[in-house]
């Protein structure tokens, strides 16, 4: 079975500084997806970046980046010049690609993330 | 366009009482799936549908039955509920797209049992 840990519980940035959220996962799969989703205060889940195992480059949404280190099993989040509007609390989740697999989610526990004005 | 919705938003239930939760999704996605989130646990799936008539466990399945009986609108059933059931429940759906297809989350209900 797939597992997902986010070690750090919180963690604070001050606006328009950059902030690192740490992700590792254990598989024995060679193929799957991996996703940060953002969930503020309104519960919305709100996908923010998904990687795919296969690609090298890590993914780039505007100012979230991911360094994605498929050998260590590593997929850190990094956000570039943090807003208010950041503060929310983020998911890393996996999912297998392999036929067949019911696509489901394993996500860590989260991490919430405060931005101090 | 309304995309996932989730009825109802908020509810009370006494022990013992029984409830459904409604999930219904008008992007004609064939996958739909029950999670339920508590602090510091993350989202962990109860169950989930690969189509219209199909159900399956998921990894917390104990207490709560599920149906799919059309393909827009999936089911989570409580029969006798218990306050270790107290917990935001999300659904989400996913278009089968080779696996790419990211899911959709609905907004959520929060369920007390009190």
């Amino acid at each position: 079975a797939q597992t997902v840990t986010q070690s750090q519980p919180e963690m604070s940035v001050q606006e328009a500084e950059t902030v690192t959220l740490s992700c590792t996962y254990d598989t024995s799969e060679s193929d799957y997806y991996l996703f940060w989703y953002k969930q503020p205060p309104s519960r919305q889940m709100i996908l923010v970046i998904r990687q795919e195992a296969y690609k090298q480059q890590n993914a780039t949404e505007n100012r979230f980046s991911v360094n994605f280190q498929k050998a260590a099993k590593s997929f850190s989040l990094k956000i570039s010049d943090s807003q208010l509007g950041d503060a929310a609390m983020y998911f890393c989740a996996y999912r297998s690609a392999l036929p067949g697999a019911n696509s489901k989610l394993t996500f860590g526990k989260g991490i919430t993330l405060s931005v101090r004005p | 366009n309304a995309g996932v919705t989730q009825t109802p938003k908020f509810r009370v239930l006494k022990t013992g009482q029984s409830m459904t939760l409604l999930c219904a999704q008008d992007m004609n996605h064939e996958y739909m799936y029950w999670y339920r989130q508590d602090p510091g646990m993350g989202l962990r799936l109860i169950h989930y549908s690969v189509g219209e008539g199909t159900t399956a466990k998921g990894e917390v399945p104990d207490g709560y039955n599920v149906s799919r009986l059309k393909k827009q609108n999936f089911l989570l059933g409580l029969e006798s509920a218990a306050p270790s059931q107290t917990s935001v429940y999300f659904c989400a759906s996913r278009s089968w797209d080779k696996g790419r297809g990211e899911q959709y989350f609905g907004p959520g209900t929060r369920l007390t049992v009190t």
